[in-house]
């Protein structure tokens, strides 16, 4: 079945430590984003990246880093520079193909990210 | 991309039709609205989108006001497994390639009552 997979599921880090977040589709999808969202709160983006070996930041990327070395993957470190780091992750992808006139997101099942 | 505005919170029985506004007045021309649900703890489901015609999938009908400041998703028979948060969202699509991210607000929490 195509998809996006994130694991793990639950994750749990000591305060001070860097940790990487996977993200992987079979889709085929050009497009892949970064959300993060906290308690009763909407998301919102952290980076993306519209194709291979490119990437821009959005709202909230400080503390944060990513890498786009193939298609299928998008792994996201949260820093020790990360103030806040607990709350859940959410992995997303899209077609970006010139001529498409619309580009609905495809969300993983997200890594809920506790740091302590 | 354009602000949108939704209640907080609704309730719906069982097997009625579900109505969930979003007024967005500022919206631009080439602005889509696009509609998108999270059942808790899951990542959002996307649900329908549309410009200015009305639009209708196997999930739900998505009802855009002839001067596109509002918009109605409506999903015909609730279940208990529609209760979840249904976000409003309006952003520029780029035809020309060039997507970015979506920006989402809190939601509607649409609860389904047996």
């Amino acid at each position: 079945d195509g998809g996006i997979t994130q694991s793990p599921k639950y994750l749990f880090r000591k305060e001070g430590q860097n940790v990487t977040l996977s993200c992987e589709q079979n889709l085929n999808h050009d497009a892949m984003y970064w959300y993060r969202q906290d308690p009763g709160q909407g998301l919102r983006l952290i980076y993306y990246s519209q194709i291979v070996n490119d990437f821009q930041k959005g709202d909230i990327a400080e503390g944060y880093s990513v890498s786009r070395e193939k298609k299928e993957s998008f792994p996201l470190t949260v820093t020790s520079a990360q103030k806040n780091p607990t709350a859940f992750y959410l992995c997303a992808s899209s077609i970006n193909s010139e001529g498409r006139a619309s580009y609905e997101q495809y969300f993983g099942p997200g890594t809920r990210l506790t740091v302590t | 991309d354009a602000k949108t505005t939704q209640p907080t919170s609704m309730d719906c029985a069982e097997g009625r039709a579900a109505n969930l506004p979003c007024n967005h007045s500022t919206i631009s021309g080439n602005e889509y609205v696009y509609w998108y649900r999270q059942i808790h703890s899951q990542g959002p489901q996307y649900i329908i989108h549309g410009l200015k015609n009305n639009e209708t999938n196997e999930m739900a009908s998505l009802i855009i006001t002839e001067d596109r400041k509002s918009s109605t998703l409506i999903l015909p028979h609730a279940t208990l497994r529609d209760t979840a948060v249904y976000y409003c969202i309006v952003r520029v699509v780029y035809s020309g390639g060039g997507a970015d991210g979506l920006t989402f607000g809190k939601g509607t929490h649409l609860i389904i009552q047996p």
